[in-house]
């Protein structure tokens, strides 16, 4: 899986929108950009995916760059429960159960 | 509907000795991963099973881990015997099987089985 880069932290106040970056500078065409995050002492869990559009779900958006090379997850109105670490990972969508690759992540930290 | 389940939560152990973590996947899920995080160290994944079969074992950092599915249903990841650098958390995922899908499956996670050799 091609590698991606994430600030090692970020800091938030309560109820701000939060953009966590990410990049992929050698992405392929057939890898989707999925971003996952772990909460203190949990399993990570996901938060949302996408391959070329932008996408919303409850949880978060996701920015995807025209060329594709970086990615932008957004949190609209972080509250104190998104303090957690949040992973961007590329995964070849031909391969669809392939295992997720974690990085180091970017620690997101938010003040009350 | 249930999440993926662990068990122990905590495993305190003594170097040499054997212990075996034991992961639930939802039902009906073909796939189980086993990843682990040791102290201070990104979440490293260990193998992958679809349905009682190993897809890929090339996470295992050695001989002395052994990991099952009998009847591709639940799964246990036995360390014998135990070394200091076992310590850390051990996490369970499964999702559905995407084969020949052009989609990427969502994983779900159980929340670990913390190992601890003293």
């Amino acid at each position: 899986d091609a590698k991606t880069t994430q600030p090692n932290s970020m800091e938030s106040n309560e109820e701000e929108p939060v953009h966590l970056p990410c990049n992929h500078s050698t992405i392929s065409g057939t890898d989707y950009i999925h971003w996952y995050r772990q909460l203190p002492s949990q399993g990570p869990e996901y938060v949302i995916h996408g391959l070329t559009s932008n996408v919303n779900n409850r949880m978060a958006s996701l920015a995807i760059a025209e060329d594709r090379k970086s990615s932008t997850l957004i949190l609209h109105r972080a509250t104190l429960r998104d303090a957690a670490v949040y992973y961007c990972i590329l995964r070849d969508r031909t391969s669809g159960n392939t295992p997720l690759v974690f990085g180091k992540g970017t620690r997101l930290s938010v003040i009350a | 509907e249930a999440g993926v389940t662990q068990f122990p939560s905590h495993s305190v152990i003594e170097k040499g000795q054997t212990v075996t973590l034991r992961c639930d996947p939802i039902s009906g899920h073909d796939n189980l991963y086993w990843y682990r995080r040791v102290m201070g160290k990104e979440i490293k994944f260990l193998l992958h099973f679809v349905k009682e079969s190993k897809q890929d074992e090339s996470g295992m950092p050695n001989n002395r881990f052994l990991a099952e599915r009998t009847g591709g249903t639940y799964s246990t990841l036995k360390v014998q015997p135990a070394e200091l650098e076992d310590s850390g958390v051990y996490f369970c995922a499964s999702s559905q099987d995407r084969s020949g899908l052009t989609n990427t499956g969502e994983l779900f996670f159980g929340e670990g089985s913390r190992l601890t050799v003293l």
